[in-house]
This record gives C-alpha cells, sequence and structure tokens, in this order.
C-alpha cells in the first residue's frame, strides 16, 4: 500500500527566505509523485509532477521538487518566499497501473505561512 | 471552459437526511473522482469512475454511492447522512492520456457539508 507523510503541519518563513516542505513517501511499485496547493476556500491545483526522467521537477510558481528514490523523498522548495505563497501544500502518491487512473494517496497537508 | 464545477458550495443537513452533491465537467475527461478533506488527515478517496457506466471504491466509500451516466457528471450520494460525514467534498476530473496513474487530476471548488 502507498503512504505519504508530510513533516511539519505548519511552516514559517520570512519573505524572500528559503521554502522547503518535506515529503516522504512509501509505493510497492515506481510511485508517480505530486505537490498540490491550496489556497483558502479553494480546491487543490497542481504545482509540479514527477513521472518518469528527469529527477528534478520544475513546477508553476518558481518552486521545484527532487525525487530521491534512495531516501524515498519528493522535497518541495522554492528559493525565495513571495507573500502570495502562503497557502497548504500536499504531496500525493499515485501508483500507476497501465489502463486504470491514478488513484492518490494524500499527505496530511502543510501549512505554509509567509511573514514579513 | 469553466473547468470542474460542484454545488453546492455549502450545505447543513440534520442527521439521516439524504442529499446529493453535484459535479460535473467540460473537459471531456475519462476519470472522476470525489474526495473528502478533514482537519489533518489531507484528503481521501471515496469513489472514482474511470468512464460512464464504471465506477469503484475508494478508501472511505461507507455511507456514500455514486453513479456515472454520463462523460460531464458524477454525483455523489448521502443516502442517511451523519455527523461523521461532516467535511469538505471535493471532485476531481481528468484526461486519461498515457494513464496508469500519471495524470494531472483537476478540482473543482469543494463543498462544505455541515451534518448535526
Amino acid at each position: 500500500a502507498q503512504s505519504v507523510t508530510q513533516l511539519g503541519s505548519h511552516v514559517s518563513v520570512s519573505e524572500g527566505a528559503l521554502v522547503l516542505l518535506r515529503c516522504n513517501y512509501s509505493s510497492s511499485v515506481p510511485p508517480y509523485l505530486f505537490w498540490y496547493v491550496q489556497y483558502p476556500n479553494q480546491g487543490l491545483q497542481l504545482l509540479l509532477k514527477y513521472t518518469t526522467g528527469a529527477t528534478l521537477v520544475k513546477g508553476i510558481n518558481g518552486f521545484e521538487a527532487e525525487f530521491k528514490k534512495s531516501e524515498t523523498s519528493f522535497h518541495l522548495t522554492k528559493p525565495s518566499a513571495h507573500m502570495s505563497d502562503a497557502a497548504e501544500y500536499f504531496c500525493a502518491v499515485s501508483e500507476g497501473y497501465t489502463g486504470t487512473a491514478s488513484k492518490l494517496t494524500f499527505g496530511t497537508g502543510t501549512r505554509l505561512q509567509v511573514t514579513l | 471552459n469553466a473547468g470542474v464545477t460542484q454545488t453546492p458550495k455549502f450545505q447543513v443537513l440534520k442527521t439521516g437526511q439524504s442529499m446529493t452533491l453535484q459535479c460535473a465537467q467540460d473537459m471531456n475527461h475519462e476519470y472522476m473522482s470525489w474526495y473528502r478533506q478533514d482537519p489533518g488527515m489531507g484528503l481521501r478517496l471515496i469513489h472514482y469512475s474511470v468512464g460512464a457506466g464504471i465506477t469503484d471504491q475508494g478508501e472511505v466509500p461507507n455511507g456514500y454511492n455514486v453513479s456515472r451516466s454520463t462523460t460531464e457528471d458524477f454525483p455523489l450520494r448521502l443516502l442517511s447522512a451523519a455527523p461523521s460525514q461532516t467535511s469538505v467534498y471535493f471532485c476531481a476530473s481528468s484526461y486519461s492520456g498515457a494513464g496508469g496513474g500519471q495524470e494531472t487530476q483537476y478540482f473543482g471548488p469543494g463543498t462544505r457539508l455541515l451534518v448535526l
């Protein structure tokens, strides 16, 4: 069975500081990994995803994540935080099986606060 | 395109009442899913569908029914609401494309349900 662990339910950074949100996964097959962002009172929006190929994945709004198989991690980073980055971030894993839809398993989320 | 739409945005029910949460998408996506979001638990898959007439259970299906008579619509039915079903419900859709779990899911804005 697949699972996701997000370390830190709340992370606070200063504007301009590095953002690091941690995600570790467990999967019995090569995983597909996703980061979604949720702004207040809205649905989830895809930030980036890893399927195959390059392990460093670039997403929207300056975010990127690196797939490290040996560490079973997919941490999300952004070099310089902006006030507009304040939101909740979810890491998710999908075990791929040909011909089936993704069944995403989500982490519990990390709320990012950005302060002046 | 309107994307994924959900109605109502907010609903209050009494224990034992029934209701249907509506979900529609205009992107001609084959796959559709329902999730519930509870504080500290991330999103959990309730039911999903890979096409009209085909549905399957997710992680937390008890107390919920679904059907998929058209590609566009995927309603979620609560036959006898319970306080434990108080939650925020999200519908999502995705294009099969490469399939096998790689596809991006597009989320609706959510329905907040309170069961008294």
